[in-house]
């Protein structure tokens, strides 16, 4: 099946700097790719769609100077988190659309911020 | 908004016993159903789904009904296995317009299966 990776799995930084997390659709094409993020016991909020060539759409609520989506290729869309706080702490997730509609899930990025 | 509610979790089951998870939603429209599941470490993958009301959807010895007169859509097994034990999602997904392609998800429900 489609499979998806997401870079890094796991990442620590410090409080104000930016972390940069890439997800790829390793053996099919993507024009759109969603992020989610998870928080402990709960469900996967969607925070972007990100389409190929074009500006992420965010979901309400969701800063769009804080979590910047740039999604180059086919291939590859990348979330970075930018001066990044404690609550910023989560599991973010992402997901590739094939050209029938499906939608595979990457392993996620647990993202700690001290 | 949309919304969909999983039962609350943690369910714990001996190896073939029945399992029922269920889920309710709240959407207008007509929206695809689906069913995913998480395995420790891993992404979520695509259990089942169901995109018009009464299909069944099935995998891997798993089925669920998509029912519009009770906004349900509930997992069952008839017999699970050790190798069951995951987070299972519910999700909704519009059928069209600009919300087409987003996944609503319930909370999720741990399974833990003991031999």
């Amino acid at each position: 099946g489609a499979v998806v990776s997401q870079h890094p799995s796991r990442v620590i930084c410090k409080s104000g700097t930016s972390v940069k997390i890439e997800c790829r659709s390793l053996d099919f094409q993507a024009t759109t790719m969603f992020w989610y993020r998870q928080f402990p016991k709960k469900s996967l909020m969607l925070m972007a769609t990100s389409n190929e060539g074009s500006k992420a759409t965010y979901e309400q609520g969701v800063e769009k100077d804080k979590f910047l989506i740039n999604h180059a290729s086919l291939t590859l869309s990348t979330l970075t988190v930018t001066s990044a706080h404690p609550e910023d702490s989560s599991f973010y997730i992402c997901s590739a659309r094939d050209t029938f509609y499906e939608q595979y899930f990457g392993p996620g990025t647990r993202l700690t911020v001290t | 908004g949309d919304s969909v509610t999983q039962m609350e979790g943690p369910v714990t089951l001996s190896e073939e016993a029945f399992l029922t998870i269920n889920c309710t939603y709240t959407a207008t429209g007509y929206p695809s159903l689906f069913w995913y599941v998480q395995y420790p470490g891993e992404g979520l993958q695509l259990l089942l789904k169901a995109t018009k009301a009464d299909d069944k959807g099935s995998n891997k010895g798993f089925e669920a009904t998509y029912r519009k007169e009770t906004t349900s859509f509930h997992l069952e097994k008839g017999s699970v296995q050790v190798s069951d034990s995951a987070v299972y999602f519910c999700a909704l997904s519009r059928a069209g317009g600009t919300s087409y392609g987003k996944l609503t998800f319930g909370q999720g429900t741990i399974l833990t299966v003991h031999p």
